[in-house]
């Protein structure tokens, strides 16, 4: 149980572009996701989190305008990086809260490369 | 906002012995403590967790312990494996009236030397 999903795996695009990711919960409903992003041999930081059926709330330094992040679902939440510049370039991570113990379960990840 | 201090950022042992890494945090409100343990290019699997109510806790050959007062908690392997070669990463949360994100410590690197 307890099974996140992400996709794209992988996005190389170029820049200018605007790149979709989705985040589901497989198994259980989440009312709340969160997205994170990680540069090489680095830590995870969390850029927003994202609430079913109202708006995400964001990280300071994080861009909302650029960083468009969508909850429709109790199961799909989907980031937009929006006009990708190669600064942009990184692996985005999404979780799902598990409402038992609040519990964070992490998708695969994707991988972005901005040309 | 949360800070969350991990150390060593790189941590060397012979296969067999015990490895500790230590993170401290700094909101006194966060009271979830998870570990990760990521290998290259992988998701963050949780490996274990520990809530501010409970000092320790134990999972075969991996325990944390918790000290609330001096706000830090510790990862404990022990017998390492080469298996458990990975980044590992502690993080702290406040959980409850609308849950916030993890807040990651930096990451300790495990060797684990045959």
């Amino acid at each position: 149980g307890a099974v996140v999903s992400q996709h794209p795996s992988r996005v190389i695009c170029k820049s200018g572009t605007s790149v979709k990711i989705e985040c589901r919960s497989l198994d259980f409903q989440a009312t709340t996701m969160f997205w994170y992003r990680q540069f090489p041999k680095q830590s995870l930081m969390l850029m927003a989190t994202s609430n079913e059926g109202s708006k995400a709330t964001y990280e300071q330094g994080v861009e909302k305008d650029k960083f468009l992040i969508n909850h429709a679902s109790l199961t799909l939440s989907t980031l937009t990086v929006t006009s990708a510049h190669p600064e942009d370039s990184s692996f985005y991570i999404c979780s799902a809260g598990h409402r038992v113990g609040n519990i964070q379960y992490f998708g695969a990840g994707t991988r972005l490369s901005v040309l | 906002g949360e800070n969350v201090e991990q150390h060593p950022s790189t941590l060397s042992v012979q296969e067999g012995d015990s490895a500790v890494i230590k993170c401290t945090y700094s909101d006194s409100a966060s009271n979830y403590f998870p570990w990760y343990k990521q290998e290259l290019g992988k998701r963050p699997q949780l490996i274990i967790d520990i809530r501010s109510n409970v000092g320790e806790k134990k999972d075969q050959r991996i325990a944390v312990t918790l000290n609330k007062t001096a706000k830090h908690f510790s990862l404990h392997i022990t017998e390492t494996q080469p298996e458990d070669s990975a980044v590992y990463f502690c993080a702290a949360m406040r959980t409850g009236g609308g849950a916030d994100g993890l807040t990651f410590g930096k990451g300790t690197h495990l060797i684990i030397q045959p």
